[in-house]
């Protein structure tokens, strides 16, 4: 099956640029998503076909893909981003759905 | 507003079995494939299962033969029936929907419902 690596953590201060990835073989032939998801809380979509924002989503959370890395990147981080993020691909060989591993981003 | 809530968790014993009912309000659950995806106590999303507009079907490897989804469109509701349910089924389980077209990503989700398999 298939597997997307996320690191496990990434640290960064408030008005920094945080960038998050997510592996994969020949991901940049799929399609990437991303999910936001705060302690207590169901995921959100952040981002859609590996660059696309969903309405209400800021324009700081930006995404790109290509090759085996996918990245998501939240430009001007506030406090209120730390969360954790996961990635995730339609696997068309088994009609399945595949979920990174996750980051889990601290605001220092 | 869309709402997608989740019912029927709870505690179960190892081997027993369990039917999720996923009611969805201001959003029509036939046209969509639907899917639950679940969250082990602190661990990440796993997908479970996949529910097409036409009623195909697929599911995790780790589910695979143990659990069933459906649908009802006459109530607008999705559900997931789960047998033989171990201790490592265990988790929050989400209700969500999809995008109408590949690459397929979750739009909607639910609130969640605990399941704790445990003797």
């Amino acid at each position: 099956s298939y597997v997307l690596t996320q690191p496990p953590s990434v640290s960064v201060a408030p008005g920094k640029t945080a960038r998050i990835t997510c592996g994969g073989d020949n991901i940049g032939s799929a399609g990437v998503h991303w999910y936001q998801q705060k302690p207590g809380q169901a995921p959100v979509l952040v981002i859609y076909f590996d660059s696309d924002r969903p309405s209400g989503i800021p324009e700081r959370f930006s995404g790109s893909n290509s090759g085996n890395t996918a990245t998501l990147t939240i430009s001007r981080v506030e406090a209120g981003d730390e969360a954790d993020y996961y990635c995730q691909v339609w696997d068309s060989s088994g009609d399945h759905r595949v979920f990174g591993t996750g980051t889990k981003v601290t605001v220092l | 507003e869309v709402q997608l809530v989740e019912s029927g968790g709870g505690l179960i014993q190892p081997g027993g079995s369990l039917r999720l009912s996923c009611a969805a309000s201001g959003f029509t659950v036939s046209p969509n494939s639907m899917s639950w995806v679940r969250q082990a106590p602190r661990r990440g999303l796993e997908w479970v299962s996949v529910i097409y507009r036409g009623g195909t079907a697929y599911y995790a490897d780790s589910v695979k033969g143990r659990f069933t989804i459906s649908r009802d469109n006459s109530k607008n509701t999705l559900y997931l029936h789960m047998n033989s349910l171990r201790a490592d089924d265990t988790a929050v389980y989400y209700c969500v929907s999809e995008s109408f077209n590949p690459p397929y990503y979750f739009d909607y989700w639910g609130l969640g419902t605990l399941i704790t398999v445990s003797s």
